[in-house]
C-alpha cells in the first residue's frame, strides 16, 4: 500500500544541536510539504517542494532547511538557529495533477528540546 | 493576504448534530477541504468542495458558498469518536493549501 512515512515519531534535541526529520513517500507524488503545529496555532507551512532539486520557503522557514534530491524523500533539518523548535511536525504530499484529492499526511514527529 | 477563520472550540452531545463554520478570504479560490485530526495524529481527508452547495457523505456533510467566502461541516448522529480537531483548508491556486487554526470538538455523553 502506498503511503507517507515520517520518522522518528518522537525526537529529543539538546539546545545547540541540529536534528533531521525524515519524510518518505511511495505515492509518486510530485509535491511535498513540511508543516509545524503548535497548540492553538493550526498548521504553519515551513517549506514545500513541487519538483526534485527545487523547494520554496513557507511562512516560517527561518531556522529550518530542506533538500529534495529524490522524488520520494523530503527531509527537514531543524537547526540551532530555530529558537523554539519544540512542536509537532507534519509532512505531507500531493498529486499536482489531482488537486481535488488534497494532501496525504504522515503520522508526524514530535520534537522536544531538552 | 490569506485569512481563514474557524471557532476555536465547540462542545456537543452524543447523538446530536453540530455545525462547524469556516470563513475565508484568499487571493484566489480553487477548492476548500475539511480534515479531521485526532490528538497527536495525522489529519485525514473528510471532504472537498469547489462548487456551491452541499456535499453529503454518510454522517458528514460539507457546504460551500463561494460568494460569501463561507463553508460549514455538518456532523450528524455524533459519536464519542468524533471528538477531534476539524481543519478547514483553502486551495487558493498554484500554492500550498492555507489552513485555518482548527476547531476542537468535544463530544460529551
Amino acid at each position: 500500500d502506498g503511503g507517507i512515512t515520517q520518522s522518528p515519531k518522537y525526537l529529543f534535541r539538546k539546545e545547540g544541536q541540529n536534528v533531521t526529520l525524515s519524510c518518505e513517500q511511495n505515492l509518486n507524488h510530485d509535491a511535498m510539504y513540511w508543516y509545524r503545529q503548535d497548540p492553538g496555532q493550526g498548521l504553519r507551512l515551513i517549506y514545500y517542494s513541487q519538483i526534485v532539486n527545487d523547494f520554496q520557503k513557507g511562512d516560517i522557514a527561518e531556522g529550518y532547511s530542506v533538500s529534495r534530491e529524490k522524488k520520494e524523500s523530503f527531509p527537514l533539518t531543524v537547526t540551532s538557529a530555530q529558537k523554539n523548535p519544540t512542536a509537532f511536525y507534519l509532512c505531507a504530499s500531493s498529486d499536482l495533477t489531482a488537486s481535488s484529492r488534497g494532501y496525504t499526511f504522515g503520522s508526524g514527529t514530535r520534537l522536544t528540546v531538552v | 493576504g490569506q485569512n481563514i477563520d474557524q471557532p476555536t472550540e465547540m462542545t456537543a452531545t452524543e447523538g446530536a448534530i453540530v455545525q462547524i463554520n469556516c470563513t475565508y478570504q484568499t487571493s484566489g479560490f480553487n477548492g476548500l477541504f475539511w480534515y479531521q485530526q485526532h490528538a497527536g495524529e495525522a489529519p485525514t481527508f473528510l471532504s472537498y468542495n469547489v462548487l456551491d452547495g452541499l456535499e453529503e457523505k454518510g454522517r458528514f456533510s460539507s457546504f460551500l458558498s463561494r460568494s460569501k467566502g463561507y463553508s460549514y461541516l455538518l456532523l450528524k448522529e455524533l459519536q464519542m469518536k468524533d471528538s477531534a480537531s476539524y481543519l478547514c483548508a483553502v486551495n487558493s491556486g498554484n500554492t500550498p493549501l492555507v489552513f485555518g487554526k482548527g476547531t476542537r470538538l468535544s463530544v460529551i455523553a
